[in-house]
């Protein structure tokens, strides 16, 4: 059973930068990309960018270009996402999900960031 | 950048009555291959998203069939047809057509 499991909780200060895992079991790891999703408190749901984790390409979104870093490890079915130059304004849930033919089918549980002085 | 509106904001249903969603992009989600690229997804409270609906109308794995998805180019509706006490959330509707993919900003669904 395919299974997306993030890292744990992480509070930081402003200007630090935060680096969220996000581990695939269950499927071939190099066989779909992944979807990064943020939700601050409250609000809706903005999407942060893809990777493909078979070739390490990525594509982000404009809003986060320059400030973010997606990679990934395929000796340990993980795939990484660092954000850097926080504000508070980055206080979010972060969600990792694949993407198969048919929408993004599977979601990590995800991981809360909170940045805070 | 895809603009993608839905409505209402917020809906209250009595359990067992039918329910409707609107979802509508600024620009058309039909793909030359026939396909569009709509996706409804529910976020229970305190869960993450999860699929219901794929290309505007397929239903996802394991989705029950009182919700149905309809709909092509800009203008697309998600039904509930007897809505249960399981159903509260908030529905997404996502484009996946181009990126940077773009959500609404939600329908809340509450149980009257």
């Amino acid at each position: 059973q395919a299974q997306l499991v993030q890292s744990g909780a992480e509070v930081k200060k402003p200007g630090a930068s935060m680096k969220v895992s996000c581990k695939a079991s269950g499927y071939s790891f190099t066989g779909f990309y992944l979807h990064w999703v943020r939700q601050a408190p409250g609000q809706g749901l903005q999407w942060m960018g893809w990777i493909n984790p078979k070739t390490g390409d990525t594509n982000l979104a404009q809003d986060y270009q320059g400030r973010v870093t997606m990679t990934r490890d395929t000796s340990i079915n993980t795939a990484f996402m660092e954000l850097s130059s926080l504000t508070s304004d980055d206080t979010a849930v972060y969600y990792c999900a694949r993407e198969t033919s048919r929408g993004l089918g599977g979601w990590g549980q995800g991981t809360l960031v909170t940045v805070s002085s | 950048d895809f603009v993608v509106t839905q409505s209402p904001l917020s809906l209250s249903v009595t359990p067992g009555e039918p329910a409707s969603m609107s979802c509508r992009s600024s620009q058309s989600l039909l793909q030359s291959n026939g396909y569009n690229y709509l996706d409804w997804y529910l976020q229970k409270p305190g869960q993450s998203p999860q699929l219901l609906i794929y290309w505007g109308s397929s239903r996802a794995s394991g989705v029950p069939d009182r919700f149905s998805g309809r709909g092509s180019g800009t203008d697309f509706t998600l039904k509930i047809s007897r809505v249960e006490a399981e159903d509260v959330g908030v529905y997404y509707c996502m484009q996946a057509l181009q990126t940077p993919y773009t959500f609404g900003q939600g329908t809340k669904l509450e149980i009257k």
